[in-house]
């Protein structure tokens, strides 16, 4: 089944350390995105790519960084310069009919110890 | 700019019917949508609307759309204790492609 997967599921990280997070799809989506979710907060968009070898800064983007090599790959590296990373992510994709919306990835908990 | 604001709780008894209101200020986007968000998981597309309709029913949920006051509404009729979520209204930017969230609103379905 198509979908997209994120890795891992939980994450702990430690003050001063970078990690990166996994998004893979088997869609053959273009556009692919990463939100971070507060509670309270709703969804804020971190990065967007809406092609292979471009990407854009979301509202959030201070202290972390993408990639976009491949078609099915987008990660997320949260930086030690995102000063409060403990949060859900969460990634989407989308393809180019706009009345299918996004299509979520189950989200990575990154917590900092 | 664009912007999306839901109420934040809701709570019902099983068997009423749940209404969730949103309002958005693009007034140029073409779909709006409603997602379900149960805990720990990622968003699930339960359905959507695009701009020229007014009324969207889908099995025990209808979408109303009032484009004059920019006015979204979910109808969950028989809320069963399983629709307990967050709920988010989204419209899609015309200009961006990017869906704007609102903050999410946290249905609770009482037994």
């Amino acid at each position: 089944d198509g979908g997209i997967t994120q890795s891992p599921k939980y994450l702990f990280r430690k003050e001063g350390q970078n990690v990166t997070l996994s998004c893979e799809q088997n869609l053959n989506h273009d556009a692919m995105y990463w939100y971070r979710q507060d509670p309270g907060q709703g969804l804020r968009l971190i990065y967007y790519s809406q092609i292979v070898n471009d990407f854009q800064k979301g509202d959030i983007a201070e202290g972390y960084s993408v990639s976009r090599e491949k078609k099915e790959s987008f990660p997320l590296t949260v930086t030690s310069a995102q000063k409060n990373p403990t949060a859900f992510y969460l990634c989407a994709s989308r393809r180019d009919s706009y009345n299918y919306g996004y299509t979520f990835g189950s989200g990575t908990r990154l917590t900092v110890v | 700019g664009e912007d999306v604001e839901q109420s934040l709780f809701l709570s019902v008894r099983e068997g009423d019917s749940s209404v969730i209101n949103c309002t958005y200020t693009d007034s140029s986007s073409t779909y709006l949508y409603w997602y379900k968000q149960e805990p720990g998981a990622g968003l699930q597309l339960l359905t959507y609307i695009f701009s020229n309709m007014d009324m969207k029913q889908d099995q025990r949920l209808t979408v109303l759309l009032n484009k004059k006051d920019k006015h979204l509404s979910l109808r969950i009729a028989d809320t069963q204790t399983g629709d307990s979520a967050i709920y988010f209204c989204a419209e899609m930017s015309s200009n961006t492609g990017k869906l704007i969230f609102g903050q999410g609103t946290t249905l609770q379905v009482k037994p």
